[in-house]
């Protein structure tokens, strides 16, 4: 079975600041997607960004990049200028190619300081 | 568009009751699914299901049941509700590769 750590429970960050969140994942396919959610007080879960485990390139999307490492099994977030409306909690997921399944870490909340 | 639209938004049954919540995606999506979230928990799997007419078992299927009789709907039913079972309800679909387009949750109370 695949699984998804995010040792981070809780993380603080002023405001303008850079944060990273960490993610790891155990998996014997080649071939997956990873994915960062948010999910803020209203409960919705919005995408922040996805990544194609073929791909080499780091997803970017504006202030929000990851670093992925494929052979150590890592998928971390970076935070970049942090906003207040940054704080959230958010999670850590992936799916295999062959798979149906989103398997989801148990999250971490931020938290962001003015 | 609506999206991933979830009914009811919140419900409370006692012990012992059963419900339906109902998903419905207007997105013309194959694959629907219902996770339920838990403080600490993240979000643990139900079912789902990969088209009109099927269902799989996810990590946690016990206590529930799943139909999908049309392609847009997805109902995830509780046939005798447990305290166990309080929780906030997720469905969400996707197509092809494409990231999960989720709801906005359903907050059960079983009391």
């Amino acid at each position: 079975a695949q699984t998804v750590t995010q040792s981070q429970p809780e993380m603080s960050v002023q405001e303008a600041e850079t944060v990273t969140l960490s993610c790891t994942y155990d998996t014997s396919e080649s071939d997956y997607y990873l994915f960062w959610y948010k999910q803020p007080p209203s409960r919705q879960m919005i995408l922040v960004i996805r990544q194609e485990a073929y791909k080499q390139q780091n997803a970017t999307e504006n202030r929000f990049s990851v670093n992925f490492q494929k052979a150590a099994k890592s998928f971390s977030l970076k935070i970049s200028d942090s906003q207040l409306g940054d704080a959230a909690m958010y999670f850590c997921a992936y799916r295999p190619n062959s798979g149906y399944a989103l398997n989801f870490g148990k999250g971490t909340s931020l938290l962001v300081t003015p | 568009n609506a999206g991933v639209t979830q009914t009811p938004k919140f419900r409370v049954l006692k012990t012992g009751q059963s419900m339906t919540l109902l998903c419905a995606q207007d997105m013309n999506h194959e694959y629907m699914y219902w996770y339920r979230q838990d403080p600490g928990m993240g979000l643990r799997l139900i079912h789902y299901s990969v088209g009109e007419g099927t269902t799989a078992k996810g990590e946690v299927p016990d206590g529930y049941n799943v139909s999908r009789l049309k392609k847009q709907n997805f109902l995830l039913g509780l046939e005798s509700a447990a305290p166990s079972q309080t929780s906030v309800y997720f469905c969400a679909s996707r197509t092809g590769s494409n990231p999960l387009h989720f709801g906005n949750g359903t907050r059960l109370t079983v009391t």
